[in-house]
């Protein structure tokens, strides 16, 4: 597609809940990159793919927090038992390289109730 | 741990006047800024850039200034338009580093 796709848009999901978001990345795109952004904060990095390896996962919160890409295209970032404070907009970018610009998609907003 | 600081969270500014946002930061390994723009319920979408070998970057209406001294920038919007109303982020990366640090962004209001 033309752009970043994520799905879905809005999440509402029940504490304890575990939840999965889906990224459509830019065809061909070799990096694909998600960040958390809390309300009235900026984006913060969550984890790094180059094709399927993700070679940085340093920004993961928690062990509750999972991202995939196992064919190096479609991204999935689970989210298991689900907690009030994970509750933000989760962004997904891809780019050429690793120095590229980055494309962003327009977020998934998860609300943990 | 903040590295990257935009102390206003809000600006308003009248239509065809300039639009000054401010960004801070304090990692000294920072060598590529950038400004971001965002609409809401959109992502991100790049505006503009400045590497660190540069003090000033211009892109038509939009102009960034890099003083390196003060680990300071800020970004220029002259004119400013009712379009520009929107959330600006500022972000910077270290040399050959693919994670973005940003700011807690300002949200500007463009007044007819």
């Amino acid at each position: 597609g033309a752009g970043v796709s994520q799905s879905p848009r809005y999440k509402v999901a029940k504490r304890g809940q575990d939840v999965a978001l889906r990224c459509d990345p830019i065809s061909g795109h070799v990096s694909l990159f998600w960040y958390q952004q809390a309300l009235g904060q900026g984006p913060e990095f969550l984890t790094y793919f180059q094709n399927e390896a993700q070679l940085d996962k340093s920004g993961l919160p928690s062990d509750r927090f999972f991202a995939e890409r196992p064919e190096g295209s479609v991204s999935t970032l689970k989210i298991q038992r689900t907690q009030q404070e994970d509750s933000a907009v989760y962004l997904c970018a891809s780019s050429q390289g690793q120095n590229y610009g980055y494309t962003f998609g327009s977020g998934t907003r998860l609300t943990v109730v | 741990d903040q590295q990257v600081k935009q102390n206003s969270p809000s600006l308003s500014v009248q239509e065809g006047r300039i639009s000054i946002l401010n960004c801070d930061y304090t990692n000294s390994m920072f060598d590529y800024f950038l400004w971001y723009k965002k609409y809401p319920a959109e992502g991100p979408t790049f505006l503009i850039s400045i590497s660190s070998i540069k003090d000033k970057n211009e892109d038509g209406r939009f102009t960034v200034f890099l003083n390196k001294s003060a680990k300071h920038l800020s970004l220029h919007i002259v004119p400013s338009q009712p379009g520009d109303s929107a959330v600006y982020f500022c972000a910077a990366s270290g040399i050959n580093d693919y994670k973005l640090s940003f700011g807690a962004g300002t949200t500007v209001t463009v007044r007819a």
